[in-house]
């Protein structure tokens, strides 16, 4: 069975740095893209970006260039998003996904709810 | 940037209706447009994708349409389940995009 299963939920303050992890099981993890996807109700769903897990390729969204690090470990299955300076608009709910068809992305994890305040 | 529009931005109907739901592009995104369905709590699920296309283990209810710049979802017929919000997503050009969301609430 596939599963992406998320890190928890994170409550921290702005300036503090934080790395959240997705680890995948049941397929071949270097096969696949893997997309970070962040949800606010103010801006719906939006990628973050993408890494793929059988080279080095990396592609961010121009919004979060600079923003944040994506990176993963092959050796544990686990691909990971970062920040250095945490921001309150940073708050959000933050999805890893599984590319199925390109740029479409079928197995997600179940979500890690990020939230950043004084 | 291409900007997906959804409509209308909530849909009331009852189990058993067909419900048809709209997205539009702001430029062609030629038939790189898929469907994805939220219910609360839970990660957006891959309904359809290039424009028509069922995702694996998707009920035949589920279909999708179009090319270019206008699409549509449409579900055949309404089970308890499906009540839930819809997004279409484009892969044409990078950074993908989703629109906004359909919200098809029980009447």
């Amino acid at each position: 069975e596939v599963q992406l299963v998320q890190s928890g939920a994170e409550v921290k303050k702005p300036g503090e740095s934080l790395k959240i992890s997705c680890q995948g099981s049941g397929y071949s993890f270097t096969s696949y893209w893997i997309a970070w996807v962040r949800q606010t109700p103010g801006k719906g769903l939006e990628w973050v970006g993408i890494i793929y897990l059988g080279g080095s390729d990396i592609r961010y969204s121009p919004s979060f260039q600079g923003q944040v690090t994506i990176s993963a470990d092959k050796s544990i299955r686990t691909a990971y998003l970062q920040w250095s300076s945490l921001r309150a608009s940073d708050t959000a709910m933050y999805y890893c996904a599984r590319q199925a068809v390109v740029g479409y992305f079928d197995y997600w994890g179940q979500g890690t709810l990020v939230t950043v305040s004084s | 940037e291409i900007v997906l529009t959804q409509s209308p931005g909530t849909l009331s109907l009852s189990p058993g209706e067909r419900a048809t739901l709209s997205c539009r592009a702001s430029q062609s995104v030629s038939n790189y447009l898929g469907w994805y369905q939220q219910k609360p709590g839970q990660a957006p699920r891959l309904l359809i994708y290039d424009a028509s296309n069922r995702a694996t283990g998707i009920p035949a209810r589920f279909s999708g349409s179009g090319s270019g710049t206008d699409f549509t979802l449409t579900i055949s017929s309404l089970e308890p389940e499906d009540f839930a919000v819809y997004y279409c997503q484009q892969r044409t050009n990078w950074p993908w995009t989703f629109g906004q969301g359909t919200k098809v609430e029980i009447k």
